[in-house]
């Protein structure tokens, strides 16, 4: 089965300790995507990438860090630099450019802070 | 500069009777809009897309809505609800990047 994979679905973080969120993808996608959510909000862009080795910030990046090493990964680290990390984090991947951009999403990580 | 208000971030309507999510856009050009559903802990799937074609806009699942650019307006409509239509609703606008702006959510409550 196609589809994008997140992992874990719950994460716990302590005070000070960095974290990482695993989203990988088997559908060749070239552009990736984290997103936040909280509750009572919309979606808001983390970081993005439309290609291995590139990255760019989103609308709230601070906090927060990325890798593309290869085409089917982008985890997302949350650091300890992020003072309200607690969210559901979800992870897209897209194909086509434009206005003919979709989007796929995978099924999220919730993460709290203990 | 583009923005998406959802007049509602709850709705409740009881099985078998009309569905209608309120969104209201802001753009300085024609925008590409969507509806995307979220069921409880999942991911996003999306319902329908506007990108300048027809007016009313069919998605999965029964739903459709109606771009009125003089109301500025992309309600999300369905005929008679299901049990199954409980989730939360975003309506998305595009940015002239194509960046995606999205509301703030409405959740659909359907009673028995």
């Amino acid at each position: 089965d196609g589809g994008i994979t997140q992992s874990p679905k719950y994460l716990f973080r302590k005070e000070g300790q960095n974290v990482t969120l695993s989203c990988e993808q088997n559908l060749n996608h070239d552009a990736m995507y984290w997103y936040r959510q909280d509750p009572g909000q919309g979606l808001r862009l983390i970081y993005y990438s439309q290609i291995v080795n590139d990255f760019q910030k989103g609308d709230i990046a601070e906090g927060y860090s990325v890798s593309r090493e290869k085409k089917e990964s982008f985890p997302l680290t949350v650091t300890s630099a992020q003072k309200n990390p607690t969210a559901f984090y979800l992870c897209a991947s897209s194909i086509g450019q434009g206005a003919d951009e979709k989007l796929f999403f995978g099924s999220g990580t919730q993460l709290s802070v203990l | 500069a583009q923005s998406v208000t959802q007049l509602d971030s709850h709705v409740s309507v009881s099985e078998g009777t009309p569905v209608l999510l309120r969104c209201n856009y802001s753009s300085s050009y024609s925008p590409s809009l969507f509806w995307y559903v979220q069921h409880p802990n999942k991911g996003l799937q999306l319902l329908l897309k506007y990108t300048s074609a027809a007016t009313l806009v069919k998605g999965i699942n029964g739903f459709e809505a109606e771009f009125k650019k003089s109301e500025t307006s992309f309600h999300l409509t369905k005929p008679s609800a299901h049990m199954s239509d409980a989730a939360e609703y975003f309506c998305v606008v595009s940015d002239d990047n194509y960046q995606l702006i999205w509301g703030a959510g409405t959740k659909l409550i359907i009673k028995p």
